[in-house]
């Protein structure tokens, strides 16, 4: 299946502090990346839909300058969470879709804010 | 009501038994349908995909949609420990931007 990276796999951090996350699709160009956020043994929570070279959509309840969220490239989504803290620790996945109607999915990043 | 229904479980099984996982969904507009397989801290993986009604197999696994009544299953045969994971059913219209609408996800714990 195609390849999506996430890095970094684990990042921990200040109160306070800014932290980028970056997903890659590999091997196919994403026109569509989605943003999840999942706490132990919960349910996926669709954060942001996020298309090549336009704006994010977030879902209800998702602070957007919270979580900024940049799609550059067909092959290159960020998500940056801003002014972070102890609550935003989670497991953020992303997601990438190209012409074929399915996703496939990063390893996840594992975020520590202190 | 969620657009797709699925029973978080756990569901246990012993090893070398066929598993049945389900999904019911409301959205009459889902064409796409799709299982992922979880590890615990990993990101999901995509098993299977059917379009509309019908079955296909893969292996072991074989992914069933019946469109008439909404429902969506993943068999699992000659199951075993390593099959052990969270199952996640999917659905998509097919529109554009859509995002996959996704069941919470079955634990399946398979004993040896």
């Amino acid at each position: 299946g195609a390849v999506v990276s996430q890095h970094p796999s684990r990042v921990i951090c200040k109160s306070g502090t800014s932290v980028k996350i970056e997903c890659r699709s590999l091997d196919f160009q994403a026109t569509t990346m989605f943003w999840y956020r999942q706490f132990p043994k919960k349910s996926l929570m669709l954060m942001a839909t996020s298309n090549e070279g336009s704006k994010a959509t977030y879902e209800q309840g998702v602070e957007k300058d919270k979580f900024l969220i940049n799609h550059a490239s067909l092959t290159l989504s960020t998500l940056t969470v801003t002014s972070a803290h102890p609550e935003d620790s989670s497991f953020y996945i992303c997601s990438a879709r190209g012409t074929r109607p399915f996703a496939y999915f990063g390893p996840g990043t594992r975020l520590t804010v202190l | 009501q969620k657009e797709v229904e699925q029973d978080p479980g756990p569901l246990s099984v012993p090893e070398g038994a066929i598993v049945s996982l389900n999904c019911t969904y409301s959205n009459s507009a889902f064409q796409y349908f799709m299982w992922y397989r979880q590890y615990s801290r990993k990101g999901p993986e995509l098993l299977m995909y059917t379009y509309s009604s019908g079955n296909k197999e893969d292996g072991r696994f074989t992914a069933q949609v019946d469109k008439s009544s909404k429902y969506i299953s993943l068999f699992i045969r000659d199951s075993q420990p390593s099959d052990s994971a969270t199952y996640l059913c999917a659905a998509y219209s097919g529109g554009g931007a859509d995002g996959l609408t996704f069941g919470k996800g079955t634990h399946l714990i398979i004993q040896p």
